[in-house]
């Protein structure tokens, strides 16, 4: 079974300051790793998705995440937050193995990201 | 793009009342799923469907039926709706034939509150 741990449910940083939302997983198969972001009452949004290749793989709004295998994560950064990232993030992990259930994704709890002026 | 809607985004029903959430996605998805989201809780998945008619359980089904009977539609039905039910419920859509095919695509969601 695939499992996603988001570490900090509520992550605070000032405008302009690095943003860092952590993201580890368990799978026992090379997974398919994904980043959603969430604006308050609204669905969720792809930001990047991580499936075969390179590792750094570059999203919307300036965002990045690297796979690291030996690490079993894929943490996302941002180098400047800007007011309008306020919002909150999940990862999201399938692997690609077969099977009745290939195609659903387990969810992390969410980061809460809060910008500071 | 796709498009995935949701009947309602808000809505406001009684204990015991029989609610019926819809979804729409207009992209021929195969794969439909329903998610309830609470605070520090994340998306748990309710039910899912591969196919028109079929659908299996998710994680938290108790409570909850589902009906696809047609590829674009999956409705979340509450027999009786209680107080615990009050949450977020997210549809999403994906498809094994898309460029990813484990990539899920969401409704807005409905707030839905049980009084």
């Amino acid at each position: 079974a695939q499992s996603v741990t988001q570490l900090g449910s509520h992550v605070s940083v000032s405008e302009g300051a690095l943003v860092l939302l952590r993201c580890n997983y368990s799978s026992s198969v090379p997974p398919y790793l994904f980043w959603y972001v969430q604006y308050p009452n609204q669905g969720l949004q792809l930001l990047l998705k991580y499936t075969t290749g390179a590792t750094l793989v570059k999203g919307i709004n300036g965002f990045e995440a690297e796979f690291k295998k030996s690490e079993t994560s894929f943490h996302l950064t941002k180098p400047s937050a800007h007011m309008s990232d306020a919002a909150e993030y999940f990862c999201a992990v399938r692997a690609p193995n077969s099977g009745g259930s290939n195609y659903k994704l387990t969810f992390g709890k969410g980061t809460l990201l809060t910008v500071n002026p | 793009d796709v498009k995935v809607t949701q009947s309602s985004r808000y809505l406001v029903k009684r204990t015991g009342e029989k609610v019926f959430l819809e979804c729409v996605q207009d992209m021929d998805h195969e794969n439909m799923f329903w998610y309830r989201q609470d605070p520090g809780l994340g998306l748990r998945l309710i039910y899912f469907s591969y196919d028109v008619k079929m659908k299996e359980k998710g994680d938290i089904p108790e409570g909850y039926s589902v009906s696809r009977e047609k590829k674009e539609r999956f409705s979340l039905i509450l027999e009786s709706a209680s107080t615990n039910q009050t949450s977020m419920y997210l549809c999403a859509s994906s498809s094994l034939f898309q460029a990813t095919p484990y990539e899920q695509y969401f409704g807005p969601g409905t707030r839905l509150t049980v009084t």
